[in-house]
């Protein structure tokens, strides 16, 4: 089973609209993420928590905001999707890996079209 | 302000050859430079990473090479091969805190 998941894995939705993507993860990790890929933009920092009640913007957080349910548990939505949303988002989480070297662990990404 | 910078965007090598790719940050309280490597459909995912107090980090055919005094530093793929075909990202973190990424290097080895 995979480490980290995310929910939907594509949608597709109209502008004012507003969705929500879900990221799961079973690393026991404290600390998730959120970012958005563009092509030629490499990853760009939405949101991250390093626990449950710790919550920062990244360096693109206006038009969207996170929920940390659990420590397992970080939703992000976009409370009225516009066309320039539409990019193919990641979670992460961070820790020690097996190999012991610290790293990010990359769920399988949502792709999100807004029309 | 783009945090790391990374070249080329894509980079097109024939089987057995190497693959070179560069970055170059800013902010000298970075302390930890890994390499995370992306096929279609999936997350990145890491492939190697470097401290500052190292020139060199090498795990099989791909080597981190680093100069702390240019605050630059490179992926070098040796013999490579078709499978090697994905994009590649470098990126820069202070503490393991945040990770800024850069744009991304989409490698195609001919076979």
């Amino acid at each position: 089973d995979a480490d980290v998941t995310q929910t939907p894995r594509n949608r597709i939705t109209k502008t004012g609209k507003r969705i929500m993507l879900e990221c799961s993860q079973t690393k026991g990790h404290d600390r998730m993420y959120w970012y958005r890929q563009d092509p030629g933009l490499g990853l760009r920092l939405i949101y991250y928590s390093f626990d449950v009640k710790d919550i920062n913007k990244g360096e693109i957080s206006d038009g969207y905001s996170v929920s940390r349910q659990a420590q397992a548990k970080f939703s992000l939505s976009l409370e009225s999707a516009i066309p320039n949303q539409t990019a193919l988002y990641f979670c992460a989480t961070s820790g020690p890996g097996t190999s012991g070297r610290y790293e990010q662990f990359f769920g399988p990404g949502t792709r999100l079209t807004v029309l | 302000q783009q945090q790391v910078k990374q070249s080329p965007q894509s980079l097109i090598v024939q089987k057995g050859g190497i693959s070179i790719i560069n970055c170059a940050y800013e902010n000298t309280a970075f302390d930890y430079f890994p390499w995370y490597q992306q096929f279609p459909g999936k997350g990145p995912a890491l492939l190697i990473a470097i401290r500052p107090d190292v020139s060199e980090k090498k795990e099989g055919r791909f080597t981190i090479s680093f100069n702390k005094s240019a605050k630059q530093f490179s992926l070098h793929i040796m013999d490579s091969q078709p499978g090697d075909s994905a994009t590649y990202f470098c990126a820069a973190s202070m503490h393991f805190n945040k990770f800024y990424f850069g744009s991304g290097t989409k490698l195609n080895v001919k076979p």
